[in-house]
């Protein structure tokens, strides 16, 4: 069925190292893909997307890596902030349609 | 500035009381979502409007009601059918079918 899910309900980094959360999708008819970062009371805020006819994509800081073959997305963060410490959640749409399947979150938590 | 302003932050509701979430934008744009958090999860889609005066039922939209009457408001009735309503509710913006959904900083209902 379709589902997005996430390898580690917890990442724990070092205050200036890269962090890498992971995601996996089961749908190989999803064409768009999403992360957010929310913080503790807050709504999630867009970080980055990728479109299924793409493999990498770059913002500040950021970085989503997308893999059709075995349907894994990944955010790479870049020398990570204490104000990165956050749940990111990715998500995926299926077949241009305006549904979100969202993952259940990881935890970044970054040590000073 | 652009965003989404959700309100009431907190908001309680007695057994078998109706009541209404406000969600507005000033974004100027056509499609306008409703989600459900619960702790430690993901977003669960409860309906969605890509134009005015006209919506679709999500994953959870039993027990709730939405009217889509002008395009900046979508407001969400959780409704005495609803018997878990508990929770986190996010509501989202979003210019197009393939970008982002921007999202408001949620309303957190509790039952009395």
């Amino acid at each position: 069925g379709e589902s997005v899910g996430l390898h580690l309900p917890t990442l724990s980094v070092q205050e200036g190292d890269n962090s890498i959360i992971n995601c996996a999708y089961s749908n190989s008819a999803s064409d768009y893909f999403i992360w957010y970062k929310q913080e503790s009371g807050k709504g999630p805020q867009f970080i980055i997307d990728i479109r299924s006819n793409m493999d990498k994509r770059q913002g500040q800081r950021v970085t989503v890596l997308l893999n059709k073959t075995v349907k894994h997305l990944s955010l790479q963060i870049a020398a990570t902030q204490p104000g990165d410490s956050a749940v990111y959640f990715c998500a995926d749409r299926m077949d241009s349609s305006y549904k979100l399947i969202f993952g259940s979150g990881t935890r970044l938590l970054v040590r000073p | 500035d652009g965003g989404i302003t959700q309100s009431p932050k907190y908001l309680f509701r007695k057994e078998g009381q109706n009541v209404t979430l406000s969600c507005e934008q000033n974004l100027n744009h056509d499609a306008m979502y409703w989600y459900r958090q619960d702790p430690g999860q993901g977003l669960r889609l409860i309906y969605y409007s890509q134009i005015v005066n006209d919506f679709q039922k999500g994953d959870i939209a039993e027990g709730y009601s939405v009217s889509r009457e002008k395009k900046e408001s979508f407001p969400l009735t959780v409704t005495s059918a609803q018997k878990n309503p508990t929770a986190f509710y996010l509501c989202a913006s979003s210019i197009g079918l393939l970008q982002p959904q921007h999202f408001g900083d949620g309303t957190r209902l509790s039952i009395l």
